[in-house]
């Protein structure tokens, strides 16, 4: 089975702060994507990388980026973290665009920022 | 507004009941149509998708795709209380295109 590791279950952070979180993936899967999901609003892609070092802008990309410097790992990085940040963030893994795949996902990361 | 609406619920039901869970959407490019459910405290996970129109059988659930109408549905016979979960729709145009996700119902069955 794909197994898509979040490193952290709950995050607390102080406005200002610089966070990372990071993903790890264990199936050699080409793209990696992140998500936030937030009541009322959904799923939002905030980034994803088809590749090693390549990145994509989803739609909500202000405020994030993004840094994949090994096939496996895919780290989303808040420069300094805001309120309005506090979400559920969710990682995932897609093994081609080629044909229709599902996507697997981490168990998420609550991040809260005071 | 959203390329796809979805109610949010919350919806509960007795156990053994039929569940219908609905999304409709605006894009008319969308071919591949999405059903993932998503337990507390996990991410989802894709449970069945269709592509273009018509049902989709697996078991106790059945996806249905009206691309005329743009409406899908997924129903959950002789629901179980392990049915209890967020259940989210997602749509894309191609198998290379990126996924919309609709807000996602959150189902309870009581036993």
């Amino acid at each position: 089975d794909v197994k898509v590791t979040q490193s952290s279950r709950y995050l607390v952070k102080r406005t200002g702060e610089k966070v990372f979180l990071e993903c790890v993936q264990d199936m050699d899967h080409e793209n990696m994507f992140w998500y936030r999901q937030d009541p009322g609003l959904g799923l939002r892609l905030i980034y994803f990388s088809y590749d090693v070092k390549m990145k994509e802008k989803g739609d909500i990309p202000e405020g994030y980026s993004v840094s994949r410097e090994k096939k496996e790992r895919f780290s989303l990085i808040l420069e300094s973290a805001s309120t309005n940040q506090t979400s559920m963030y969710l990682c995932a893994s897609l093994p081609s665009w080629d044909r229709f795949e599902k996507l697997f996902f981490g168990s998420g990361t609550q991040l809260s920022v005071l | 507004q959203k390329e796809v609406e979805q109610d949010p619920g919350p919806l509960s039901v007795p156990e053994g009941a039929i569940v219908s869970l609905n999304c409709t959407y605006s894009n008319s490019a969308f071919q591949y149509f999405m059903w993932y459910r998503q337990y507390s405290r996990k991410g989802p996970e894709l449970l069945m998708y269709t592509y273009s129109s018509g049902n989709k059988e697996d078991g106790r659930f059945t996806a249905q795709v009206d691309k005329s109408s743009k409406y899908i549905s997924l129903f959950i016979r002789d629901s179980q209380p392990s049915d209890s979960a967020t259940y989210l729709c997602a749509m894309q145009e191609t198998s290379g295109s990126r996924l919309t996700f609709g807000e996602g119902t959150q189902l309870t069955v009581n036993p």
